[in-house]
């Protein structure tokens, strides 16, 4: 399987910090997307960094992506309550249309 | 705009009840999916359908079948429903072309809010 695997399961920090997560996947790639979902919602797709880019930035969102290592990290900064979610990452099978997902980072942000 | 619509919210069936998840979709996509969430285990993919007219089986295709409607709905179908079943299903949507993948087209994927399933 090309399933990601996220690191940590689960991190709680104080609002205002900044929250790493990282993802790792097995095989080769043609991008990396990460997700969000919050509780009891579909995911929501927040950022897409393809193979040939090292690093993409989208607001309080940063993305890096090492193809050698096989791994992305996600780092938002300045949390806030509101990014209290689950955190996915997700690649793409290379053969039809398949999407993999990896098993999530769990985010709380304490006020 | 509705992006993808799932019904039901919620369902309870008993062991060996048929059921069909609904899915619609409004953005006129071609690629749809079919997903279930299990806790520790993320999302894995039971079928997807990269047109209207195909359909593909996924990672975890079996107790499940599916039908393309058309381009707006895909349904997913389980014909003897089993406690193993019990999970919160996803629909979703892709804009990848027809004749392009996933891997050639970077799309994101549009998911509904889900069906919880429990069967008893």
């Amino acid at each position: 399987s090309q399933q990601g695997e996220e690191d940590p399961q689960a991190l709680s920090i104080q609002e205002g910090e900044n929250a790493t997560m990282n993802c790792s996947y097995k095989t080769s790639i043609n991008n990396l997307q990460w997700y969000r979902q919050n509780s009891g919602r579909g995911l929501v797709h927040l950022i897409l960094i393809r193979s040939n880019e090292r690093e993409k930035h989208s607001g309080r969102l940063r993305v890096t992506l090492d193809t050698s290592k096989k791994s992305s990290s996600l780092l938002i900064t300045a949390s806030r309550a509101a990014d209290t979610a689950s955190y996915f990452c997700a690649t793409a099978g290379n053969t039809g249309n398949q999407f993999y997902f990896g098993t999530g980072t769990s985010l709380t942000v304490i006020p | 705009n509705a992006g993808v619509t799932q019904t039901p919210k919620f369902q309870v069936l008993k062991t060996g009840q048929s059921m069909t998840l609904q899915c619609a979709q409004d953005m006129n996509h071609n690629s749809m999916y079919w997903y279930r969430q299990d806790p520790g285990m993320g999302l894995r993919l039971i079928y997807y359908s990269a047109s209207e007219g195909t359909t593909d089986k996924g990672e975890v295709p079996n107790g499940y079948n599916v039908s393309r409607l058309n381009k707006r709905e895909f349904s997913l179908r389980l014909e003897s429903a089993a406690p193993s079943q019990t999970s919160v299903y996803f629909c979703a949507s892709s804009a990848i072309p027809p004749g392009l993948t996933q891997w050639s087209y970077n799309s994101p994927l549009h998911f509904g809010n889900g069906t919880r399933l429990t069967v008893t």
